[in-house]
C-alpha cells in the first residue's frame, strides 16, 4: 500500500532555519501537504503544493517537491519557539478520494 | 465558535465499557473522517464517509464502529473497549467534488483512556 515516510524528530536552535522532510510512495498524488499540530490540538493545514510545481514560498515558508525521487521538504526560515509543533506531510490522489498522512516530526526549537 | 467539535475532550472508561465518540460540524462537508493518533505512528484513519449513505473502513477498523446521522454528525463507537484503544482520537471533514484538492479540517480531538 501507499506509504509516507518521515524522520520522527529534529531539533534546531532559535533564528536557524529548520528542514523537514518526507517521501511518498504513490506517483499519482496530485496535492501534497503540509500540517501542523499545535500541543493539545488538531491538525491545521500549513501550506500545499502541486504536483507539477517544483517549489513554493509563502513567507518563511519554502516547500521544495522532487517527483522523480518522491521526496517533498519543508523549510522554516528564522525558526521560533512558536514553530515548536509536530508537522505531517499528506498526499492525495484520484480527486481527492484516496489520501495517506505521515507519521509526523516532532519539531522542538531550543533558545 | 469551532467548525468541527467533538465531545467529550477527555474520557477515562474501564474495559468493556460501551464508548461512543461524537463529531460535529458546521462547515457543511460532506466528508468525514475519524482517525486515531499515537505516539510514534502517526495518524491512522479508522473510519470514512463520503456522504450521509456511504461509510468506509479505513486502516484499523476492527473494535470501532461508527453512525453518520447526518451531513454535519459523524460518531465513532467503540463496543467494547480495551486498553490498546487508549488514544487521541480526531475527526475531520472535507469538501466533497471532483477537485483533487482535499484539505481537511481537523476537530480538536478527544483524549481517551481504557484502564
Amino acid at each position: 500500500g501507499e506509504d509516507v515516510e518521515q524522520s520522527l524528530f529534529l531539533s534546531v536552535r532559535e533564528g536557524d532555519s529548520s528542514v523537514i522532510n518526507c517521501t511518498y510512495t504513490d506517483s499519482s498524488s496530485t496535492y501534497l501537504y503540509w500540517y501542523k499540530q499545535e500541543p493539545g490540538a488538531g491538525l491545521q493545514l500549513l501550506t500545499y503544493i502541486f504536483s507539477n510545481m517544483d517549489m513554493k514560498q509563502d513567507q518563511r515558508l519554502t516547500v521544495l517537491l522532487n517527483k522523480k525521487d518522491k521526496h517533498l521538504s519543508l523549510r522554516i526560515a528564522d525558526t521560533q519557539t512558536g514553530d515548536s509543533a509536530i508537522y505531517f506531510c499528506a498526499e492525495t490522489w484520484n480527486y481527492g478520494q484516496n489520501f495517506v498522512f505521515g507519521p509526523g516530526t516532532r519539531l522542538s526549537v531550543l533558545p | 465558535d469551532a467548525d468541527v467539535t467533538q465531545t467529550p475532550r477527555n474520557r477515562i472508561t474501564k474495559t468493556g465499557k460501551r464508548i461512543m465518540l461524537e463529531c460535529s460540524q458546521t462547515k457543511g462537508h460532506d466528508r468525514m473522517y475519524w482517525y486515531r493518533q499515537d505516539p510514534g505512528l502517526g495518524l491512522r484513519l479508522i473510519y470514512y464517509s463520503f456522504d450521509v449513505k456511504d461509510i468506509n473502513k479505513g486502516e484499523i477498523s476492527d473494535g470501532y464502529s461508527v453512525s453518520r446521522q447526518a451531513q454535519a454528525k459523524f460518531s465513532l463507537s467503540l463496543e467494547s473497549a480495551i486498553p490498546n484503544q487508549t488514544a487521541l482520537y480526531f475527526c475531520a471533514t472535507s469538501k466533497a467534488g471532483t477537485a483533487a484538492y482535499n484539505e481537511q479540517f481537523f476537530g480538536p480531538g478527544t483524549r481517551l483512556t481504557v484502564l
